[in-house]
């Protein structure tokens, strides 16, 4: 999997939108950019994928620069429930077969109430 | 509800004392695998199965066993565990191989090796 590169801690406070950016120079046409989260004592959680387009679900919105290089997680509106690591992860469509997640270090963010 | 369960959530023990630690998954899913999770190295995999009666080994599979006899179980034993095996292990599943695949976390089992 190509490398991803995250800030190692962002702040926010209660109820702002949080921007938390990655930068994937090295990304290949057919790699998903991939989002999982991993809060206090808990297992990793899947937030959110995509390809080229932006994405919106439930839990966030995912912006894709136009050349791939970068990409944005977006929470609209941040809950101290938000608080954790969150994980920017390429993963190649190409191969079918075990593809375990590379987690590297990750963002960690803190919401302040 | 959805759901990777994992027992124990934490165990201590000593060296050389065979342990097993459960995962189940209620999703129907063929692909489940083993990572462990240590400070500065991130989750490495440890091994994974692709469906019943097929496991094969992750990045750091020494030390371990695993078994799948049904879809839902994929058990970890760690037959003469050593300190070096104390880590934090997460169980996942997913409904397939693949990179498109969402892997759903089980809520981890801290481990202690004396």
């Amino acid at each position: 999997d190509a490398k991803t590169t995250q800030p190692n801690s962002m702040e926010s406070n209660e109820e702002e939108p949080v921007h938390l950016p990655c930068n994937h120079s090295t990304i290949s046409g057919t790699d998903y950019i991939h989002w999982y989260r991993q809060l206090p004592s808990q297992g990793p959680e899947y937030v959110i994928h995509g390809l080229t387009s932006n994405v919106n679900n439930r839990m966030a919105s995912l912006a894709i620069a136009e050349d791939r290089k970068s990409s944005t997680l977006i929470l609209h509106r941040a809950t101290l429930r938000d608080a954790a690591v969150y994980y920017c992860i390429l993963r190649d469509i190409g191969w079918e077969g075990n593809t375990p997640l590379v987690f590297g270090k990750g963002t960690r963010l803190s919401v302040i109430a | 509800e959805a759901q990777v369960t994992q027992n124990p959530r934490y165990l201590i023990t000593v060296t050389g004392k065979k342990l097993t630690v459960t995962c189940s998954q209620n999703m129907n899913h063929e692909y489940m695998s083993w990572y462990r999770q240590d400070p500065g190295l991130g989750l490495r995999q440890i091994y994974y199965s692709m469906n019943v009666e097929v496991t094969d080994k992750g990045d750091v599979p020494e030390g371990y066993k695993v078994s799948r006899k049904e879809k839902r179980n994929f058990p970890l034993i760690l037959e003469s565990p050593s300190p070096n095996q104390t880590s934090l292990y997460f169980c996942a599943s997913s409904s397939g191989q693949g990179a498109q695949k969402t892997q759903y976390f089980g809520p981890g089992t801290r481990l202690l090796v004396l």
